[in-house]
């Protein structure tokens, strides 16, 4: 099993431009998450998907930020415009549905910045 | 009030040591609870769920006092590989999904 893998791990942009993040979730993972870390906030649910319809999208901070999940293995997080407080960790993961006892995995994160 | 609250530490402890790391969390009705490690740079990942009459995994104990709203994690005999932050995780009510995270203790196990 590869895990949750996201794409790419790192990544600096300008102000202005758009960025997409990419993740692969665990096959037969029906449930996707986006989250955000900062050191000043910690990690913070961004959206996330069942069956890849968006759920709950509530934590997505502005109309800046959109994601999709086209299929069951491909999800994506879109900046557009970039701007430098959208510096930050973006983790997806990833859960086989009730996360009673097991929780979420997660991705390697692509860190992000913004100047 | 934040949702899940932990003491951001850090906790520098020498090794064989005991350590305790405290979270409180909000929403009565909560659910499930974890704990999740984070080491430098990489991602969280599960180190045990916490069970209402507790529950052990080697040298850690994981309690929930849900009078209380508090979760606990104790760690024995700490090793120098346990330096990390961990981070104290709730969901928050039946059919939720959404795993809510305290901002984390960061613990130093010095030799």
């Amino acid at each position: 099993d590869a895990g949750v893998i996201q794409s790419p791990r790192h990544e600096v942009t300008e102000m202005g431009q758009e960025v997409t993040l990419r993740c692969k979730p665990i096959s037969g993972h029906d449930y996707l998450f986006w989250y955000r870390q900062t050191m000043m906030r910690g990690l913070e649910l961004l959206i996330y998907f069942n069956n890849n319809v968006p759920i709950d999208d509530s934590g997505m901070p502005e109309d800046r930020f959109s994601a999709k999940m086209p299929n069951a293995s491909f999800s994506t997080l879109k900046i557009q415009p970039s701007e430098p407080r959208d510096s930050a960790v973006y983790f997806c993961a990833s859960s086989p549905g009730q996360v009673t006892n097991y929780g979420y995995t997660f991705g390697s994160g692509t860190r992000l910045t913004v100047v | 009030r934040k949702e899940v609250e932990q003491d951001p530490g850090p906790f520098n402890v020498p090794e064989g040591a005991t350590v305790a790391f405290n979270c409180t969390y909000s929403n009565s009705a909560s659910q499930s609870f974890f704990w999740y490690r984070q080491d430098c740079r990489k991602e969280p990942k599960l180190l045990m769920s916490v069970y209402s009459s507790g529950n052990e995994d080697g040298r850690f104990t994981a309690q929930l006092n849900r009078a209380s709203q508090y979760i606990s994690l104790l760690i024995r005999d700490s090793k120098l590989s346990d330096s990390a932050t961990y981070l104290c995780v709730v969901i928050p009510g039946a059919g939720s999904y959404q795993l809510t995270f305290g901002k984390g203790t960061k613990l130093s196990v010095i030799p």
